[in-house]
């Protein structure tokens, strides 16, 4: 059975700074990863993905996250984090089949 | 629509009386998902439709639970029997392509009293 583990719950970061969020996940088969972020009050949305190709995912507002597929492993990068980045992520990962299971969330706080 | 409604967006209910909670997917696209996201916690998945049928319904944690999606498009939620501990934020999400990007609703908020 697949699972994702994000291995911190909370990341406090300040403006302009580097940040990884961290993601492990398990699976027995080949896997689709993504990233998701939910802003305070809103839905749920694809912050990036990896179906197949390059390792190095590039997605919106600056963020990407590398696949390495020794390690079971698809940290979320962004080299330098502003306020409105103050949000919600989570690691999911599929089967290429129709379940997808989600991490627990990493709360990004970033401060002045 | 442009983008998957659900709704209501709020629902306050009485301990063991019954819901509905509705889905509006994204036109065309064929496969619908049901996630529950407790506080603090990421979505929990309950069931994925693909079309009319309920591919996997493994994730409802009991019977109470049911969906339906009767004509491959809205589907409903249903709750019997509610409990406070069913209380939670109701994710649906459709996608074009099963297992590739879903996107998700606002979610209806599920509070038992």
């Amino acid at each position: 059975a697949q699972s994702v583990t994000q291995l911190d719950s909370q990341v406090p970061v300040f403006e302009e700074a580097p940040v990884e969020l961290r993601c492990n996940y398990s699976s027995s088969v080949s896997v689709y990863l993504f990233w998701y972020v939910q802003y305070p009050n809103q839905g749920l949305q694809l912050l990036l993905k990896y179906l197949s190709g390059s390792t190095l995912v590039k997605g919106i507002n600056g963020f990407e996250a590398e696949f390495n597929k020794s390690q079971t492993s698809f940290h979320l990068r962004k080299p330098s984090v502003h306020i409105s980045d103050t949000a919600e992520y989570f690691c999911a990962v599929s089967t290429g089949g129709f379940k997808t299971i989600f991490g627990a969330g990493t709360r990004l706080f970033v401060k002045a | 629509g442009a983008g998957v409604s659900q709704t209501p967006s709020n629902k306050v209910t009485e301990k063991g009386k019954y819901v509905e909670l509705r889905c509006d997917p994204i036109s065309g696209h064929t496969a619908l998902y049901w996630y529950r996201q407790s506080l603090g916690q990421g979505p929990e998945f309950l069931i994925y439709f693909q079309g009319t049928g309920a591919a996997d319904d493994s994730g409802l944690p009991n019977d109470r639970f049911f969906a339906v999606r009767p004509e491959g498009s809205v589907s409903t939620l249903k709750i019997q029997r509610t409990e406070r501990g069913d209380s939670a934020v109701y994710l649906c999400a459709s996608s074009s392509d099963p297992g590739t990007e879903a996107f998700f609703g606002q979610g209806t908020r599920l509070t038992v009293v």
